[in-house]
């Protein structure tokens, strides 16, 4: 089945720690994104690409990198400048950054501080 | 003023009810709409795009009120399983050339009551 998987769905950090959220997808799609949900909050926008080897800051890059590689992988790293690192992070894809289309969601990485 | 604004809820209804959310968006350069459905501690799934002339799926309707920047989402015949957060999301050109945004309501939380 053609869809985003997200790994894993549970993620611990230390204090310092560099952890990456893992983000595939099979849909042969261009534009993929993270987000970031707090509890009763809606999503902000992390980092989004357009294509291989292109990234953009979102709304709340701070403490976060990601990369591009490959068409199909956008994983994401949050760093230990990331002071409040506790939400749940998505991950979505889209056909391009200039279409009217929607953007679909894998299900999703609830990091956490230990 | 946020970029788009949904009442939070919760809107507890009763079984068989008809229940209607609105959501208002700020940038009238935006073009495209949908509505997305959130489960507890889920990811968002698309429920349906919005469109001009307005589009019914089965039990839900969506309307679009360019003139007062306005969407909608009218849910008929309520159902237990229609309990769920419905997210407001509009796509909006960025400044420069080409590139989309999606900006999302932080939700409107629906409690179906038997």
């Amino acid at each position: 089945d053609g869809g985003i998987t997200q790994s894993p769905k549970y993620l611990f950090r230390k204090e310092g720690q560099n952890v990456t959220l893992s983000c595939e997808q099979n849909l042969n799609h261009d534009a993929m994104y993270w987000y970031r949900q707090d509890p009763g909050q809606g999503l902000r926008l992390i980092y989004y690409s357009q294509i291989v080897n292109d990234f953009q800051k979102g709304d709340i890059a701070e403490g976060y990198s990601v990369s591009r590689e490959k068409k199909e992988s956008f994983p994401l790293t949050v760093t230990s400048a990331q002071k409040n690192p506790t939400a749940f992070y998505l991950c979505a894809s889209s056909i391009s950054l200039s279409t009217n289309q929607p953007q679909h969601f894998g299900d999703g990485t609830r990091l956490s501080i230990l | 003023r946020k970029e788009v604004e949904q009442d939070p809820g919760p809107f507890n209804v009763p079984e068989g009810a008809t229940v209607a959310f609105n959501c208002t968006y700020s940038n009238s350069a935006s073009q495209s709409f949908f509505w997305y459905r959130q489960d507890c501690r889920k990811e968002p799934k698309l429920l349906m795009s919005v469109y001009s002339s307005g589009n019914e799926d089965g039990r839900f309707t969506a309307q679009l009120n360019r003139a007062s920047q306005y969407i909608s989402l009218l849910i008929r015949d309520s159902k237990l399983s229609d309990s769920a957060t419905y997210l407001c999301v509009v796509n909006t050109p960025l400044s420069d050339t080409g590139r989309r945004a999606l900006t999302f309501g932080s939700g409107t939380r629906l409690q179906v009551q038997p």
